[in-house]
């Protein structure tokens, strides 16, 4: 079955560094999502992609965030200047068409220090 | 403005026992979509259901069913004779009938089984 994969499934970073986390979606699906979970609280939107740009973002997704589909299969979350309150689970997620089921990934799970 | 408001912060119950998870949404579309998603210990989100607007048919899956009740905007799941695996914080879900809109979620539910 085909799944959307992330990696890495846990990063620690020093505050003020730079992360990237990967996710590679499900290779027919057109919507691409990034999503964020801090510990013992609900799912919060971030940011959506289509169409090799950005479709919709959220409040959350300001100017140390970026978005990447860099290969064509990749889709990549950056943060440039990492935060303590950055400390959560990161899910990229994506979809074959509209308003289908999400395909979550696993998660990454961003430790802040 | 859409929101979805799960009430019950917390659950817990015995094994066997059947259990109903409440969840309530806000949306000013006519045509839009709710899901539920599991996310066990282990983290990651499981889908388990996904009902559009127009489908208020409850739907029964295992021991899991579902009750659509648009008048209320409602939209709960029931888990019959749950089960310790059963274990984990279920997420109700609402997106707009709009290309690629994101979800949104309520704070979740956590259900708790014990043996």
């Amino acid at each position: 079955e085909p799944e959307v994969t992330q990696t890495p499934s846990h990063q620690v970073t020093q505050m003020g560094q730079e992360v990237i986390l990967r996710c590679v979606p499900i290779s027919n699906h057109l919507y691409f999502y990034w999503y964020r979970q801090i510990l013992g609280q609900k799912v919060e939107f971030l940011v959506s992609f289509y169409n090799n740009e950005i479709s919709e973002k959220s409040e959350i997704f300001d100017d140390q965030f970026s978005v990447e589909r860099p290969d064509g299969s990749n889709f990549t979350l950056k943060i440039r200047s990492t935060k303590l309150e950055d400390s959560a689970m990161y899910f990229c997620a994506s979809i074959a068409d509209t308003n289908t089921e999400a395909f979550f990934g696993q998660g990454t799970r961003l430790t802040v220090v | 403005a859409q929101k979805v408001t799960q009430a019950q912060t917390e659950i817990s119950v015995v094994e066997k026992e059947d259990v109903t998870l409440d969840c309530v949404y806000e949306t000013r579309d006519t045509t839009y979509y709710l899901f539920w998603y599991k996310q066990p210990p282990s983290g990651e989100l499981v889908f388990l259901i996904r009902r559009n607007s127009f489908d208020e048919q409850n739907e029964i899956s295992g021991r899991y069913s579902w009750n659509f009740q648009k008048s209320t905007s409602s939209f709960n799941f029931t888990i019959t004779a749950s089960q310790v695996v059963d274990s984990a914080v279920y997420f109700c879900a609402l997106t707009p009938n709009q290309a690629g809109t994101a979800l949104i979620f309520g704070k979740g539910t956590t259900l708790s089984v014990s043996s």
